[in-house]
């Protein structure tokens, strides 16, 4: 079976532009949460969708926004990038809320460079 | 929100048993408790899950007092590959928030 894909693999970008980055679940997972890993640090909660709404979000500011689709796929975008914003997102996906099953499963990440 | 800790390191042996302790505190009723293994440049592993009590599946056990403030991941007979950085999660399936710990990275030594 496919786990959980993300789309790139390494991005580089340069400071004040925008990013976008993307993410396949495991087919029958409704549920998408999205990461920010810094390098020697665990990572940290951005966002959660289900059923296309979101349902939870971190302490991120609004540069950060994302969405579901249809089919459960989802988008990450952060706009006006910061050097701060370097990092390895991770997107997780779970079969959602109503299942009775919680565990998340990850992919492996975007590498994201800002200069 | 809970706030958890864990050991920064640890160093075993082979086939030696480990067992991490992570701490939340201030759980939440409706929080789960999950444990991740983490190799460099990956994302974070599935190892088990659970809400009380002990849960056991083929790769380790979970163990969780009933204040539910601690919980214990213990892996049996660690080989080299189990060389990794471990982290516990806390959150509910509602996705309010979901808090890792820090990590400990553990070193299983030949």
């Amino acid at each position: 079976d496919a786990g959980v894909t993300q789309s790139p693999t390494h991005l580089i970008k340069t400071r004040g532009q925008h990013v976008t980055l993307r993410c396949s679940p495991i087919s029958g997972h409704k549920s998408v949460s999205w990461y920010q890993q810094v390098l020697g640090q665990g990572p940290q909660f951005i966002f959660q969708y289900y059923e296309k709404e979101e349902r939870g979000r971190g302490n991120f500011p609004d540069r950060f926004s994302a969405r579901q689709f249809p089919n459960y796929s989802s988008e990450l975008n952060v706009n006006a990038l910061l050097l701060g914003d370097s990092a390895l997102y991770l997107c997780a996906s779970s079969f959602g809320q109503t299942s009775g099953r919680y565990e998340q499963y990850f992919g492996p990440g975007t590498r994201l460079t800002v200069t | 929100l809970a706030k958890t800790t864990q050991p920064i390191s640890m160093d075993s042996y082979e086939g030696q048993e480990v067992n991490i302790t992570c701490s939340h505190n201030n759980i939440a009723t409706n929080d789960y408790i999950t444990w991740y293994q983490q190799f460099p440049s990956q994302g974070p592993r599935f190892i088990i899950q659970g809400y009380k009590t002990k849960v056991t599946n083929e790769v380790a056990s979970l163990f969780i007092p009933a204040d539910r403030k601690s919980s214990t991941l213990s892996l049996p007979r660690v080989s080299l590959s189990d060389t990794a950085v471990y982290y516990c999660l806390v959150g509910d399936n509602y996705g309010q928030n979901f808090v890792f710990g820090p990590g400990t990275r553990l070193s299983v030594l030949p």
